[in-house]
């Protein structure tokens, strides 16, 4: 079965800290993407790659930036964490088979105090 | 620029009836449509895509229309059950590559 992994569930961080959530695939994809969810704002687009090395800002890139040295791995980083940001994070990959649609971890609910 | 809406945020219907659940897009159409599931505390899970050549794509109990002419996709769950309750995401692609868009969801509930 194929995976989107992400290394926390859950996670408490205080203010000003750096955070780091992790994401792994196991389906060799070349599209790899980072979202936040919050109630009535739906779906965000922070960051994503296509390609190893590779990072593009989504809509609200602000506060976060990515790493994505592997391409099975990609990492966002919250380089001092605010209480905005406290949200569900979630990962996802797809191949450039559009059809296949997207394959999303389970989240990490952040909360940063 | 590109939006996609889910005008519904929550929808109830008795067990056994058609959920019937509304995406509209503005802007220019685009090459094809997405349906995800999303249960409380889990990521969402990709279900249907249609394309818009396709006016209507069926799986199972699911079933999607694609009306470029309205603007707008519909998603058909027949002989709803309980355990179809969840919030249902449309989302559309960007102008460019694999990015997508996610419309804010519609909650569905199936009551006994």
């Amino acid at each position: 079965d194929v995976k989107v992994t992400q290394s926390s569930r859950y996670l408490v961080k205080r203010t000003g800290e750096k955070v780091f959530l992790e994401c792994v695939q196991d389906m060799d994809h070349e599209n790899m993407f980072w979202y936040r969810q919050d109630p009535g704002l739906g779906l965000r687009l922070i960051y994503f790659s296509y390609d190893v090395k590779m990072k593009e800002k989504g809509d609200i890139p602000e506060g976060y930036s990515v790493s994505r040295e592997k391409k099975e791995r990609f990492s966002l980083i919250l380089e001092s964490a605010s209480t905005n940001q406290t949200s569900m994070y979630l990962c996802a990959s797809n191949s450039d088979r559009e059809i296949d649609g997207y394959t999303f971890g389970s989240g990490t609910r952040l909360t940063v105090v | 620029s590109q939006k996609i809406e889910q005008n519904s945020e929550a929808l109830n219907i008795q067990e056994g009836k058609t959920a019937t659940l509304t995406c509209n897009y503005t802007n220019y159409s685009p090459a094809y449509l997405q349906w995800y599931r999303q249960d409380p505390g889990r990521g969402p899970v990709f279900l249907l895509l249609i394309r818009e050549n396709e006016k209507e794509k069926r799986k199972e109990r699911l079933k999607v229309t694609f009306d470029t002419t309205l603007k707008q996709s519909l998603f058909h769950i027949t002989a709803s059950q309980p355990a179809d309750s969840a919030t249902y995401l449309c989302a559309r692609r960007y102008s460019s590559a694999s990015k997508i868009i996610f419309g804010s969801g519609t909650r569905l509930s199936i009551r006994p």
